[in-house]
């Protein structure tokens, strides 16, 4: 059981350029979240997938699209990186019951745009 | 709208210290109340949850009580180690969006 897997782990673009950020969880969770975490700001929501098929805006989507590719994958999309999406991304899941309450989060992508 | 304040750090203590880490939140309804904490290069674990009024959460020696009518929800910790070396953030889930509001951090280094 890995929990939250995130690829890569650290990633060079230069401005412009496109990458996908990779998310897949295991726990069987229907709820999947993308964040940024910048120094000052603590983590800000870019997206969201409430259930498999569906996806949401957080609060700082611009720049950003999502894709749930399934109910285990969860991907991140910049399709023209920009200075300013220089962060750390961090993906998390949320199940239901009795571990509704709870977000698991994964290990991070540290982004540096040039 | 929902938000979360949470003291400014570093906070820098020596080994066996007593902890406090402020957090306080606006926020309609009832929200649930969280301490997450994040160790050097890794994600974010939870720490501790309380989901209504006069909760108490607890875990590896860390308290935090949900205070209404203070709107608070204070981390303490009896006696700090170097291994609490950490940055700790405070958040609300409110219940209609499941989204999850996080404070900026508190970094906490514990020299021994």
């Amino acid at each position: 059981n890995a929990g939250v897997t995130q690829t890569p782990k650290f990633q060079v673009l230069k401005t412009g350029q496109s990458m996908t950020l990779q998310c897949a969880q295991d726990m069987n969770h229907n709820s999947m979240y993308w964040y940024r975490q910048d120094p000052g700001m603590g983590l800000r929501l870019i997206y969201y997938s409430a259930s498999e098929g569906t996806t949401d805006k957080g609060e700082v989507p611009n720049g950003y699209n999502v894709s749930r590719l399934n109910k285990r994958e969860f991907s991140l999309r910049l399709e023209s990186a920009a200075p300013s999406q220089t962060s750390v991304y961090f993906c998390a899941s949320r199940g239901s019951g009795t571990s509704a309450e709870t977000q698991y989060f994964g290990p991070g992508t540290r982004l540096l745009v040039l | 709208g929902n938000s979360v304040t949470q003291m400014e750090g570093p906070v820098t203590l020596s080994e066996e210290a007593f902890l406090t880490i402020n957090c306080t939140y606006t926020a309609t309804g009832y929200p649930s109340l969280f301490w997450y904490v994040q160790y050097p290069g890794e994600g974010l674990q939870l720490l501790l949850k309380a989901t209504k009024a006069d909760d108490k959460g607890s875990n590896k020696g860390f308290e935090a009580t949900y205070r209404k009518e203070t709107t608070s929800f204070h981390l303490e910790k009896g006696s700090v180690q170097v291994s609490d070396s950490a940055v700790y953030f405070c958040a609300l889930r409110s219940g209609a969006t499941n989204k999850l509001i996080f404070g900026t951090g508190t970094l906490l280094a514990v020299q021994p």
